[in-house]
């Protein structure tokens, strides 16, 4: 099946510094991507759907000046967080739906990016 | 707004059980339903289902999916202590604006099996 891949795969940063996540579709090209929090034992929440060539779509309560996205490319989004603060340590995860034509195949995930702010 | 409910929340069995994990669904033009697995990283995919009453098996694994009732159920026969995990449901709707594709996950099933 598709890759998706994340980059770092776990990073630690001090409180107050910002942190660049990258998600990249290795053998397909997403026009949509997106980002996911998960916590400890529990299910996956949505945070934003990043767009190619325009503006993220942010879900609701996930406060966008503070998660940035850009999708930069048809096979690269980033989510950036910035001045991080302990709150914030999490694990992040993308995931990418492949689509051929108006067929939908799969969604895949990323492995994920273990957040910790110090 | 869309809705994906699991059952139960968590589960203990013993090696050898058979166990049947439920999902339900609320959602506006319903796509398909999914299945993930998730250990330690990100889910890996089981199943995606779209029709009702067709079974689809991978193993000791099997799902279907009941339209009319508006839910799912994943049946894992034979548990092995690696099947210990996160079971993840989520619906995809069949949207037209941007926000195509975008899952609706349940909280999950935390399935444990013991030796």
């Amino acid at each position: 099946g598709a890759v998706v891949s994340q980059h770092p795969s776990r990073v630690i940063c001090k409180s107050g510094t910002s942190v660049k996540i990258e998600c990249r579709s290795l053998d397909f090209q997403a026009t949509t991507m997106f980002w996911y929090r998960q916590f400890p034992k529990k299910s996956l929440m949505l945070m934003a759907t990043s767009n190619e060539g325009s503006k993220a779509t942010y879900e609701q309560g996930v406060e966008k000046d503070k998660f940035l996205i850009n999708h930069a490319s048809l096979t690269l989004s980033t989510l950036t967080v910035t001045s991080a603060h302990p709150e914030d340590s999490s694990f992040y995860i993308c995931s990418a739906p492949e689509i051929s034509g108006t067929t939908y195949n799969e969604q895949f995930f990323g492995p994920g990016t273990r957040l910790t702010v110090l | 707004e869309d809705k994906v409910v699991q059952s139960p929340l968590s589960l203990v069995v013993h090696e050898g059980d058979t166990v049947t994990l439920n999902c339900s669904y609320e959602v506006t033009n319903f796509r398909s339903l999914l299945w993930y697995k998730q250990e330690k990283k990100a889910p890996t995919f089981l199943f995606m289902l779209t029709s009702s009453g067709i079974e689809k098996k991978s193993g000791r694994l099997s799902s279907i999916l009941d339209k009319k009732e508006l839910s799912s159920i994943l049946n894992i026969t034979a548990t092995q202590t690696g099947d210990s995990a996160i079971y993840l449901c989520a619906v995809v709707p069949f949207n037209s604006g941007g926000s195509n594709y975008k899952l609706t996950f349940g909280k999950g099933t935390l399935l444990t099996v013991n030796p």
